[in-house]
């Protein structure tokens, strides 16, 4: 079975240019998650989704970053206009809900901002 | 609001010790606790996953423990091997949202 799927791997990219990222989950995971981790650091929730819907994007720094999940699968997160400060990495996850709900994370993709 | 903190920082053991990891937290109002390994440059793998109802789960030389009342949970690793170098986090799931800690940066030498 295949696991959480993400890219890019690697993004270098000027400051105030706009960056996506794309995101994979498990099949049959309704929950997606997205997270950011800055280096040292345990990772922070950005956006959950249930299905299509976002029911937790209360960390989202709105102005800049948005986030779709289109028929409930693959999902996009994107940064306009990026900053120095959101250089990261920034992980997806998916969890195919119920309790205990364990989350299964993709690989990641490491933003650098110049 | 949940905060959680994890000793030591980093971590550099022969092989062969038996460690432990420490994980503590300020709200018991937990689900769930989980322990994650994170190698470099990938994604977290969850190792141990402990419901708020159980004080302990084990898994091969992996034995995690879990003390609601004191805040805090233990990551014990038997017989340690270069392989487990790693990072490891704890995360503290509660209402659908895993608040992690800071991490542990392990190396085993051989």
């Amino acid at each position: 079975e295949a696991g959480v799927v993400q890219s890019p791997r690697y993004k270098i990219i000027e400051k105030k240019q706009p960056v996506a990222f794309w995101c994979n989950p498990i099949s049959g995971h309704n929950t997606l998650y997205w997270y950011l981790q800055n280096l040292g650091q345990g990772p922070e929730l950005l956006i959950r989704y249930e299905n299509e819907e976002a029911v937790d994007d209360s960390q989202l720094p709105k102005d800049r970053f948005s986030a779709e999940r289109l028929k409930g699968v693959d999902s996009t997160l994107k940064i306009q206009p990026a900053e120095l400060g959101d250089s990261a990495v920034y992980l997806c996850a998916s969890s195919p809900g119920g309790q205990p709900d364990t989350q299964y994370f993709g690989p990641g993709t490491r933003l650098t901002v110049l | 609001k949940q905060e959680v903190t994890q000793i030591p920082a980093a971590l550099s053991v022969p092989e062969g010790e038996n460690l432990v990891l420490n994980c503590s937290f300020t709200d018991s109002a937990i689900y769930n606790l989980q322990w994650f390994r994170q190698d470099p440059g990938k994604g977290l793998t969850s190792l141990l996953l402990i419901q708020s109802s159980q004080r302990e789960q084990t898994s091969g030389r992996l034995n995690a423990s879990l003390d609601k009342s004191s805040g805090r949970s233990t990551l014990y690793i038997a017989a340690s091997q270069p392989g487990d170098s790693a990072t490891y986090l704890c995360a503290l799931d509660n209402t659908d949202k895993l608040i992690f800690g800071t991490g542990t940066r392990l190396q085993v030498f051989p």
